[in-house]
């Protein structure tokens, strides 16, 4: 089953565009973390927050956790069109690390 | 450091036929995980290893699929017989007790295609 949920299923966007994806899961977590996939490769981690934690930025990213929605959004600054790829949200809910991944969000961005 | 190394790339076999996909983990991740991806949805975990131990296969269709963490180190995921269904990016995964701050590594993963 799948625990995250993520909102829009697809965005198209122009390059240096900002482009924002929530993220809805179901049960308590440990953390959250979200993960870029492009064409036919695997998936790579972009980054984590904690349960604690409320926002958190890396480089162009910022994430926010609302733990009493049960939400996270991810926030891309000034994209390129080399951040065109799926992007998934992940939970960890604590229990022997098992990561549980939503359907994604296909994001294209134009140049 | 190398990252999780997957073989084959890319299978292609016919239903009813057996197939293998082996996975070497990040040296010293002692948490190794199997994914299969379906297209247009998201990994769905098959099966997690702590060391050579099972932690979790409640999903994984145990009358076809198997696998195994011999020593702790490399993994195989075996289908036998295949089904059309089990056409997918199988992912291999791996995690250290540090994932509270460092995510998880995927390998490239092995595309499978059953016709």
């Amino acid at each position: 089953s799948q625990q995250g949920e993520e909102d829009p299923q697809a965005l198209s966007i122009q390059e240096g565009e900002n482009a924002t994806m929530n993220c809805s899961y179901k049960t308590s977590i440990n953390n959250l973390q979200w993960y870029r996939q492009n064409s036919g490769r695997g998936l790579v981690h972009l980054i984590l927050i904690r349960s604690n934690e409320r926002e958190k930025h890396s480089g162009r990213l910022r994430v926010t956790l609302d733990t009493s929605k049960k939400s996270s959004s991810l926030l891309i600054t000034a994209s390129r069109a080399a951040d065109t790829a799926s992007y998934f949200c992940a939970t960890d809910a604590g229990y022997g690390n098992k990561l549980v991944f939503g359907a994604g969000t296909i994001l294209r961005v134009k140049s | 450091e190398a990252g999780v190394a997957q073989s084959p790339r890319y299978k292609i076999i016919e239903k009813r036929q057996s197939v293998a996909f082996w996975c070497n983990p990040i040296s010293g991740h002692a948490t190794l995980y199997w994914y299969q991806q379906i297209l247009g949805q998201g990994p769905k975990l098959l099966i997690q290893f702590q060391n050579n131990g099972v932690v979790d296969d409640s999903q994984l269709p145990k009358d076809r699929f198997s696998a195994e963490r011999l020593k702790g180190v490399d993994s195989t995921l075996k289908i036998q017989p295949a089904k059309l269904e089990d056409s997918a990016v199988y992912l291999c995964a791996s995690s250290s007790l540090r994932t509270g701050t460092y995510g998880y590594t995927f390998g490239s993963g092995t595309r499978l295609t059953v016709v």
